[in-house]
C-alpha cells in the first residue's frame, strides 16, 4: 500500500515568516493530495488540495506544489500568523483510500 | 462541503463495557464512510471503510470483532467498541468521501473515548 512520510514533525517560525512542510509518497497511482489543518481536539479541516495533473496551486497565503516524478509534494504558508499554529497533515489518495502523513506541529511565534 | 456529525463527542466508560459511536452525514448520501483512530499527537490511522449495505473493510491489524461497524443507511454508520480496555482510549473520527472515489473527505468532529 501507500506510504506517506512527512517532515518536519515540528516547526517553529516567527510571525510573518514562511513555513514549508514536505511529504513524500510511494505509490505512483496516487492522484489526489490534500492538506489538512487540525487544531487541538478538533476535526481536520481541508485547507488546500492538488490533483496529479497540476504542478502548483495557490490560495491566498497557502500554496501546494507537486512533483510527480519525484513523488513529493509540499505545503507553503507565507506571512504566517499566530492563528496558523496547528498540526498539519498531508495525505495521498489511491482509489478512495486516504493515507495520512504523520503530521507537523507548526508554532508561529508572535 | 458535506456536514458530518458524531455522537457522542465524549464518552467515559468502564473497562469491559461496550461503546457505540454514531456518524451521520447530514446533507449527503454517503455510500462510503471511513473510521479513523487518532492517539495523542499522532496521525489519523484508518481503521476501516464502511460500505452501506455490506460488510466493512478493515485495515490490517484492526480486529473486526472488537470494532463492530454497521452502515445501515446512506446517512448513518456506527462504530461499536466492544469490551473496551484502557488501551482503546483514543479520539475516533469518521469521515465521508464526496463521491466514494478520489475526492475530498469531510470529517466528523470526533469522539473522545476514555476507558477507565
Amino acid at each position: 500500500g501507500e506510504n506517506v512520510e512527512q517532515h518536519p514533525s515540528t516547526l517553529s517560525v516567527q510571525e510573518g515568516d514562511s513555513a514549508v512542510i514536505k511529504c513524500t509518497y510511494s505509490d505512483s497511482a496516487s492522484n489526489y493530495f490534500p492538506w489538512y489543518k487540525q487544531e487541538l481536539g478538533k476535526r481536520p479541516q481541508l485547507i488546500i488540495d492538488i490533483r496529479s495533473n497540476v504542478g502548483e496551486k495557490k490560495d491566498q497565503r497557502i500554496a501546494v506544489t507537486l512533483n510527480k516524478t519525484a513523488k513529493h509534494f509540499s505545503l507553503h504558508i507565507t506571512e504566517t500568523q499566530p492563528e496558523d499554529s496547528a498540526v498539519y497533515f498531508c495525505a495521498a489518495i489511491t482509489g478512495n483510500q486516504f493515507y495520512f502523513g504523520t503530521g507537523t506541529s507548526l508554532t508561529v511565534i508572535p | 462541503g458535506a456536514v458530518v456529525s458524531q455522537h457522542p463527542s465524549r464518552v467515559i466508560c468502564k473497562s469491559g463495557t461496550s461503546v457505540k459511536i454514531e456518524c451521520r452525514s447530514l446533507d449527503f448520501q454517503a455510500t462510503t464512510m471511513f473510521w479513523y483512530r487518532q492517539f495523542p499527537k499522532q496521525s489519523l490511522m484508518l481503521m476501516a471503510t464502511s460500505n452501506e449495505g455490506s460488510k466493512a473493510t478493515y485495515e490490517q491489524g484492526v480486529e473486526k470483532d472488537k470494532f463492530l461497524i454497521n452502515h445501515a443507511s446512506l446517512t448513518l454508520s456506527t462504530l461499536t467498541v466492544t469490551s473496551a480496555h484502557p488501551e482503546d482510549s483514543s479520539f475516533y473520527i469518521c469521515s465521508i468521501s464526496g463521491t466514494g472515489a478520489a475526492d475530498t473527505q469531510y470529517f466528523g468532529p470526533g469522539t473522545r473515548l476514555t476507558v477507565l
